[in-house]
């Protein structure tokens, strides 16, 4: 399985940008990068996604290096509600697969 | 739009007791997945149905834990006996094919005394 090297923990201020780093040096060319976050006592929920190309949504952005190699997710403004484990995944579809395979992601300290 | 919904919240039993957790998902999700989550990891996956179908069940201990996906609708966990070490929260999610992004519930919290 295609695995990613995050780190354990980060603290923000609020309002401030948040840059989460994601290593993934054995990417193949088919693995999509995909963010999930988790809020306490709560299931992970989607957050972004992406191939090649940065992308941005409502609620984050995702900067793809060149390479694949690596990523990061952007929170443009940190609220506290943004205090939560985030998940860097690569996801590969394979037959009818293309469950999301979890590492321990990095737990993102937001304060005041 | 209705999440995934999932019952019971918390249980509590004792050891070789055995345990039964209930997944609704998104109206219309033809792929459903039950993943397990022990304190301080990551969620692992346990089994993934399509429709309902098993997909992946390579990670379920079929000695005591089972799934089903009848009308490939509902779906129900059941562990017999439990273990100790089956302490975790099971979560179900649910995605519109196998491609979608996954809709996960809050998930069933079991305690095994």
């Amino acid at each position: 399985d295609a695995k990613t090297t995050q780190p354990n923990s980060m603290e923000s201020n609020e309002e401030e940008p948040v840059h989460l780093p994601c290593n993934h040096s054995t990417i193949s060319g088919t693995d999509y990068i995909h963010w999930y976050r988790q809020l306490p006592s709560q299931g992970p929920e989607y957050v972004i996604h992406g191939l090649t190309s940065n992308v941005n949504n409502r609620m984050a952005s995702l900067a793809i290096a060149e390479d694949r190699k690596s990523s990061t997710l952007i929170l443009h403004r940190a609220t506290l509600r943004d205090a939560a484990v985030y998940y860097c995944i690569l996801r590969t579809y394979g037959g009818s697969q293309g469950n999301l395979i979890f590492g321990k992601g990095t737990k993102l300290s937001v304060k005041p | 739009e209705a999440g995934v919904a999932q019952s019971p919240r918390y249980k509590i039993i004792e050891k070789r007791q055995s345990v039964a957790f209930w997944c609704n998902p998104i109206s219309g999700h033809a792929t459903l997945y039950w993943y397990q989550q022990i304190l301080g990891q990551g969620p692992k996956l346990l089994i993934q149905f399509q429709n309902n179908g098993v997909v992946d069940d390579s990670q379920l201990p079929k000695d005591r834990f089972s799934a089903e996906r009848l009308k490939g609708v509902d779906s129900t966990l059941k562990i017999q006996p439990a273990k100790l070490e089956d302490s975790a929260v099971y979560l179900c999610a649910s995605s519109t094919d196998y491609r979608g992004e996954l809709f996960f519930g809050e998930g069933s919290r079991l305690t095994v005394l």
